[in-house]
């Protein structure tokens, strides 16, 4: 079936740094990918859809300059978490639709990330 | 109003019992509905989706959508301890929007 992979699964970084997550589908080509960050036990919250391509769309609330989303390939999406801060501290994690299959979404491991 | 409800539970059964979990939600323009098993610290693995009214059954699961109710569960048959985990219903109308999830417990 379709893999989507997803890297670092744990990152713990200082405040201030910046951090990036790698998303690869692996199977498919996905010109739309989707990050989610989701905090203990809650649900996932869509923080942006990434488009190949061209610039990602991001959900009211989440700052664009913070969380830098690149799409340069088909098979590749970057979250970048610049200037992390404690409370940026959660699990993120992307999805991928596989165009073959509609409907469906295909999720990574996700990656957690810890900020001190 | 969330556009999509979710008990969360927790949720805790003996091993073989019947699990019946459900969301509700408001958008009536929604056409995909799914339900995702999630484990402690991984991403979210799909079990089932549907795009129409109706029971869908796969093995000891079946997703039922009432979309004239907006309702939407999942029935887990002979539970094992292995279904232990959080279920997440989704549903997609232009982007995939989850619920809060349920956290189920089979107990052996």
């Amino acid at each position: 079936g379709a893999v989507v992979s997803q890297h670092p699964s744990r990152v713990i970084c200082k405040s201030g740094t910046s951090v990036k997550i790698e998303c690869r589908s692996l199977d498919f080509q996905a010109t739309t990918m989707f990050w989610y960050r989701q905090f203990p036990k809650q649900s996932l919250m869509l923080m942006a859809t990434s488009n190949e391509g061209s610039k990602a769309t991001y959900e009211q609330g989440v700052e664009k300059d913070k969380f830098l989303i690149n799409h340069a390939s088909l098979t590749l999406s970057t979250l970048t978490v610049t200037s992390a801060h404690p409370e940026d501290s959660s699990f993120y994690i992307c999805s991928a639709r596989d165009p073959g299959k509609p409907g469906e979404l295909f999720f990574g491991e996700g990656s957690r990330l810890t900020v001190l | 109003q969330k556009e999509v409800e979710q008990d969360p539970g927790p949720l805790s059964v003996p091993e073989g019992a019947i699990v019946s979990l459900n969301c509700t939600y408001s958008n009536s323009a929604f056409q995909y509905f799914m339900w995702y098993r999630q484990y402690s610290r991984k991403g979210p693995e799909l079990l089932m989706y549907t795009y129409s009214s109706g029971n869908k059954e796969d093995g000891r699961f079946t997703a039922q959508v009432d979309k004239s109710s907006k309702y939407i569960s999942l029935f887990i048959r002979d539970s094992q301890p292995s279904d232990s985990a959080t279920y997440l219903c989704a549903v997609q109308g232009g982007k995939l929007i989850f619920g809060q999830g349920t956290e189920l417990s089979v107990k052996p």
